[in-house]
């Protein structure tokens, strides 16, 4: 059974602050790694899919990197704002083409 | 970008109706889709694997004849929780692939919340 585990569960912080959480996940038979970003009352939506050890991508002010090797990967938000406020939630590609989740990080951002 | 809407967002019935909830690729077209549930503080659990034109491929321990999946055109999918009971309320979304392939993201609908009395 795979396990994608995701830390903190939440996160609460002040508009400015800058933020990072963790995903980790088996090292072995990795494929991808997904992050997406789900806002209340919404779908889910894509921000990276990273498939290289040592990838680090980056959509605006917020950044991911990757390290297959030992099984993470970190999402930072640069200068948080409220409008950030949503669950992250990382996902792990497997080489069935299925996506095992983490439980997500919730992210409040006070103003 | 690709949009995925799921209906209805909301449903609660009564214990032993059977519900259906759909789920469409509205700008383009998925050989393959996912249904996911949820339950409280847990996380995206897959159910099963919709494939256009053929049967569906289920997870381990999800019931087959208890929810039943029909992917009959490349835009639609549909799950159907049949003769359900309390412990079937739970989230349940959907995703579709417009591309194939470990880098491609999946669509996700927004999700139907179902409440059985």
């Amino acid at each position: 059974i795979l396990n994608v585990e995701q830390s903190p569960q939440s996160l609460h912080v002040q508009e400015g602050d800058s933020t990072n959480f963790t995903c980790s996940f088996p090292s072995s038979n990795f494929y991808a790694l997904h992050w997406y970003r789900w806002e209340t009352a919404k779908s889910p939506e894509a921000l990276f899919v990273m498939t290289l050890n040592g990838d680090e991508k980056k959509k605006g002010r917020i950044s991911a990197t990757l390290n297959t090797k030992e099984g993470y990967s970190y999402l930072y938000i640069k200068g948080s704002q409220p409008e950030d406020s949503a669950t992250y939630l990382c996902a792990f590609y497997n080489q069935g083409g299925k996506l095992i989740f983490g439980q997500g990080t919730e992210l409040s951002v006070k103003p | 970008g690709a949009v995925v809407s799921q209906h209805p967002s909301w449903v609660i019935c009564k214990s032993g109706t059977s519900v259906k909830i759909e789920c469409r690729s509205l700008d383009f077209q998925a050989t393959t889709m996912f249904w996911y549930r949820q339950f409280p503080k847990q996380s995206l659990m897959l159910m099963a694997t919709s494939n256009e034109g053929s049967k569906a491929t289920y997870e381990q321990g999800v019931e087959k004849d208890k929810f039943l999946i029909n992917h009959a055109s490349l835009t639609l999918s549909t799950l159907t929780v049949t003769s359900a009971h309390p412990e079937d309320s739970s989230f349940y979304i959907c995703s579709a692939r417009d591309v194939q392939g470990r880098n491609q993201p999946q669509h996700f609908g927004d999700g139907t919340r179902l409440s059985i009395l």
